[in-house]
């Protein structure tokens, strides 16, 4: 079926240490989306990336497209505690259903 | 505030029953999403429906159904309760499809007891 697989499932980084979270699928994408869940809140929307090989930069954060389209990742440079939460990566295979990764869950030690 | 509105916020409820999840989705957005999440799992894609339409079904049990009504709210339906159907049901919302961003209400939380 048409899966996204996302590593690592947690991740605890001290502050100031970067963090990078992947995603990966079996088939290829039209597009993939990441979004970031704080404790005790929702999705919220960060980023979709469209085109093979694209990159685009938020601040600290820097998303990447894979050649094929088959994967993606979330780099965090300088972690701050506000970076705490899940970040998913959710991908489009064409059809209507957005389908979410497992989630990466990032806690900062201070 | 995503603009996605969602009742109740809490729900609690035993096992055998029905509950009803209403959604309001953001003015002007045709798609409505049911997203389920269990507590530290990732979000299971229930069901969408675009301008009233079921558009595509993911893992929703057949104890479950939703619908879109004509003024674009949403409800799903969760009947003979779980204990495992305990969970944070989001709804969310978009544009036109899944290529467009989606936004989140807060959330659903149901326990059954």
């Amino acid at each position: 079926g048409q899966q996204v697989m996302q590593i690592p499932q947690y991740q605890h980084v001290q502050e100031g240490e970067d963090f990078t979270t992947y995603c990966n699928s079996s088939t290829t994408l039209s597009n993939i989306q990441w979004y970031k869940q704080r404790p005790g809140g929702h999705p919220v929307f960060l980023i979709q990336l469209v085109k093979s090989g694209e990159v685009k930069k938020q601040k600290r954060l820097t998303f990447q497209f894979g050649e094929a389209k088959k994967n993606s990742s979330l780099h965090i440079t300088a972690t701050q505690t506000t970076d705490v939460g899940t970040y998913f990566c959710a991908g489009n295979f064409g059809n209507e259903k957005l389908t979410f990764g497992t989630g990466t869950r990032l806690t900062i030690i201070p | 505030d995503s603009g996605v509105t969602q009742t109740p916020k809490h729900l609690i409820t035993a096992t055998g029953q029905r509950v009803t999840l209403r959604c309001s989705p953001r003015s002007g957005d045709l798609s409505v999403y049911w997203y389920q999440q269990s507590l530290d799992q990732g979000l299971q894609f229930l069901i969408q429906y675009y301008n009233g339409e079921e558009r595509a079904k993911g893992n929703i049990l057949e104890r479950f159904s939703a619908q879109q009504f004509p003024d674009l709210h949403s409800e799903l339906n969760l009947s003979s309760l779980e204990l495992g159907d305990s969970a944070l049901y989001f709804c969310a919302s978009s544009v036109g499809g899944a290529g467009n961003t989606i936004y989140f209400g807060e959330g659903s939380w149901l326990t059954v007891v």
